[in-house]
């Protein structure tokens, strides 16, 4: 399967707290990007990152990404309740706009 | 602008019948993409219409079909379905031709086959 890997599966944190979820993929990729996802609704678009990008940032989001070791990382700081999601990495070759995606990860987020 | 709308929002079929799905893309979006997602599998690529051209195919049997008009609204079609067929089913749509754009998802299509 094509479909990257993410790391934790799930977790459970406090607000206030940071929360960083890593992603790992298999192919040569143009851009990286990440999505969450509400109660199995549509994917929400938070950031994208181009393969010649070390690191990005978003408000309190942050995304760094390793072509040498095909991973990428999302920090999202001060958490909220409201981040409470999942969160999806997913890859794009180049001249496509076809996206794989990583297995997500399921963030908790308590008051 | 409004965004990627997908029609319906919840489905119920039975075995054997077959669906047809339907994605409005961003006004002034060429490219639109559909996916599938199941707990088992996850979010899977199932394919890419370009200007009404097929660009891209994922690894599904050809039960699962597709096709864009004009407009660039696109519709997906399942023939004979499957109980595994039933999935969130969403869409997506870009501007560019050649990545490096967002993908706007729509909300999806909830399917349920029994």
């Amino acid at each position: 399967s094509q479909q990257g890997e993410e790391d934790p599966q799930a977790l459970s944190i406090q607000e206030g707290e940071n929360a960083t979820m890593n992603c790992s993929y298999k192919t040569s990729i143009n851009n990286l990007q990440w999505y969450r996802q509400n109660s199995g609704r549509g994917l929400v678009h938070l950031i994208l990152i181009r393969s010649n990008e070390r690191e990005k940032h978003s408000g309190r989001l942050r995304v760094t990404l390793d072509t040498s070791k095909k991973s990428s990382s999302l920090l999202i700081t001060a958490s909220r309740a409201a981040d409470t999601a999942s969160y999806f990495c997913a890859t794009e070759a180049y001249n496509t706009d076809k996206l794989i995606f990583g297995t997500g990860t399921r963030l908790q987020v308590f008051p | 602008k409004a965004g990627v709308t997908q029609t319906p929002r919840y489905l119920i079929k039975t075995r054997g019948q077959q669906v047809t799905l339907s994605c409005s893309p961003i006004s002034g979006h060429r490219s639109v993409s559909w996916y599938q997602q199941t707990p088992g599998q996850g979010l899977q690529f199932l394919f890419e219409y370009f200007s009404e051209t097929q660009r891209n195919k994922g690894n599904f049997p050809g039960r699962f079909s597709g096709r864009q008009f004009s407009n660039s609204r696109s519709e997906m079609n399942v023939s004979t379905l499957e109980l595994g067929d039933s999935a969130l089913y969403l869409c997506a749509s870009s501007g560019n031709t050649g990545g490096q754009e967002t993908q706007y998802f729509g909300p999806g299509t909830r399917l349920l086959v029994l």
